[in-house]
């Protein structure tokens, strides 16, 4: 079981440009979860999502930014036209059940230059 | 506001010695409060996870306590080594049918030989 993978690991984008981050989750794990840590603060939720879902999405930026998780697939998150202030890791989580058994990715770590 | 604090915010120690890091919460009510931790560049490992009704939960040489009525927790570490160097985090779960967690800032400690 190689655990939670995302990729890309580092990501560099230019203002505007469009960032997509990947999340393969745990085999068996049917939730996903989203999560943002800003430089010296500590990881924020973004959104929730089940296979083809979106369960709460209560963190997300109402712009630009968009979360998937598909029928196949690993899940997507999406962020349109990207900003310096969106530089940050992005770390995404599975579980086998709502709430439990979280395991956590490496991250990813959008530079927006 | 739902807010998880923790101190002190970094903490050097010598290899060998104990430390006790601190997590003040105004989270209510919740489901449970975690402690993970995180090395540089690396998704959260969960360390203790404990309900309200309990009050101290071991894993090897960490142990973690919860006070419920002051809404206070500790992770206290023993015999740290080298590998401990990280950043320790408390973070408690709100109870919803989200899973969303709550981070606190983490503590950075760092060991030295």
């Amino acid at each position: 079981n190689a655990g939670v993978m995302q990729n890309p690991r580092h990501l560099v984008r230019r203002r505007g440009q469009e960032a997509r981050l990947r999340c393969s989750p745990m085999k068996g794990h049917s939730h996903v979860y989203w999560y943002r840590q800003l430089p010296e603060e500590g990881l924020k939720f973004m959104v929730y999502l089940q296979k083809e879902n979106i369960i709460d999405e209560s963190g997300m930026p109402k712009e630009r930014f968009s979360a998937e998780f598909p029928k196949e697939g690993p899940s997507i998150l999406r962020i349109q036209q990207v900003v310096r202030g969106d530089s940050a890791a992005y770390f995404c989580a599975s579980s086998p059940r709502q709430a439990d058994g979280y395991t956590f990715g490496s991250g990813t770590r959008l530079t927006v230059v | 506001k739902n807010q998880v604090e923790q101190s002190p915010q970094s903490l050097i120690i010598l290899e060998g010695k104990n430390c006790t890091l601190q997590c003040n919460y105004t989270v209510s009510p919740f489901s449970n409060l975690r402690w993970y931790k995180q090395d540089t560049g690396r998704g959260p490992v969960s360390l203790t996870i404990m309900t309200f009704s309990e009050n101290t939960k071991s894993n090897g040489r960490y142990t973690a306590t919860l006070d419920a009525d002051t809404k206070q927790s500790s992770l206290h570490i023993t015999a740290s080594q080298l590998s401990d160097s990280a950043s320790y985090i408390c973070v408690v779960s709100v109870p919803s049918n989200t899973g969303k967690l709550i981070f606190g800032q983490g503590t950075t400690l760092q060991v030295k030989p």
